[in-house]
């Protein structure tokens, strides 16, 4: 067990929707990371927050947004869905802005009709 | 750019085999290396890394040695069982940060 809690596990919705996906760090870790997982694009950068604030963004569309609350919870907002959207959307942690290792949920699995 | 390439999979093995799953990197300055695990249906799990060239990372029975001069860094463990099968990671930090590029992937499957 990583530590970091994801929910829901799994989320079906239809084009258009909007969906909201939450992620619990570990504790003590300040750093949150969000990465998307699909068949075609492999596993992808999204964004990063440490400490409620944005550090660092990838290859995030602009449909999707984040945020990182004052008890360090995050959430990642994905409007507008598209096909294409469906993946596996994974949380991680870390204590410290600069590389400490990395702690994985298990990931939310997202499938758009 | 910036980019970690794999050996495709699967890769199929006979339990006690050897295994070298290959991993390649473009980078820009000195990148810091790490090999991820996944077992099926969780989130990926550090398996080892290496910061600087010629770092050997290892954790159990797996080793890595990042090679500045090949840019490689394959993972190979000397005696694989059953509970190794899982897909394995390649990646890459050029930011010392958790911002992670990684390679696709390659599914290991070992039998008894």
């Amino acid at each position: 067990d990583s530590g970091v809690t994801q929910t829901p596990k799994h989320l079906i919705t239809a084009t258009g929707q909007r969906v909201t996906l939450r992620c619990s760090p570990r504790s003590g870790d300040l750093s949150v990371y969000w990465y998307q997982q699909s068949l075609d694009q492999g596993l992808q950068f999204l964004i990063q927050y440490y400490n409620g604030e944005e550090r660092a963004k990838g290859n995030i569309l602009e449909r999707f947004s984040a945020q990182q609350f004052p008890d360090l919870h995050s959430e990642l907002n994905l409007s507008s869905l598209e096909l294409g959207d469906s993946a596996l959307y994974f949380c991680a942690s870390s204590v410290a802005l600069e590389l400490s290792p990395l702690h994985f949920g298990n990931g939310t699995r997202l499938t758009v009709t | 750019g910036n980019s970690v390439t794999q050996m495709e999979g699967p890769v199929t093995l006979s339990e006690e085999a050897f295994l070298t799953i290959n991993c390649t990197y473009t980078a820009t300055g000195y990148p810091s290396l790490f090999w991820y695990v996944q077992y099926p249906g969780e989130g990926l799990q550090l398996l080892l890394k290496a910061t600087k060239a010629d770092d050997k990372g290892s954790n159990k029975g797996f080793e890595a040695t990042y090679r500045k001069e090949t840019t490689s860094f394959h993972l190979e463990k000397g005696s694989v069982q059953v509970s190794d099968s899982a897909v394995y990671f390649c990646a890459l930090s050029v930011s010392n940060t958790g911002k992670l590029i990684f390679g696709q992937g390659t599914t290991l499957q070992v039998k008894p």
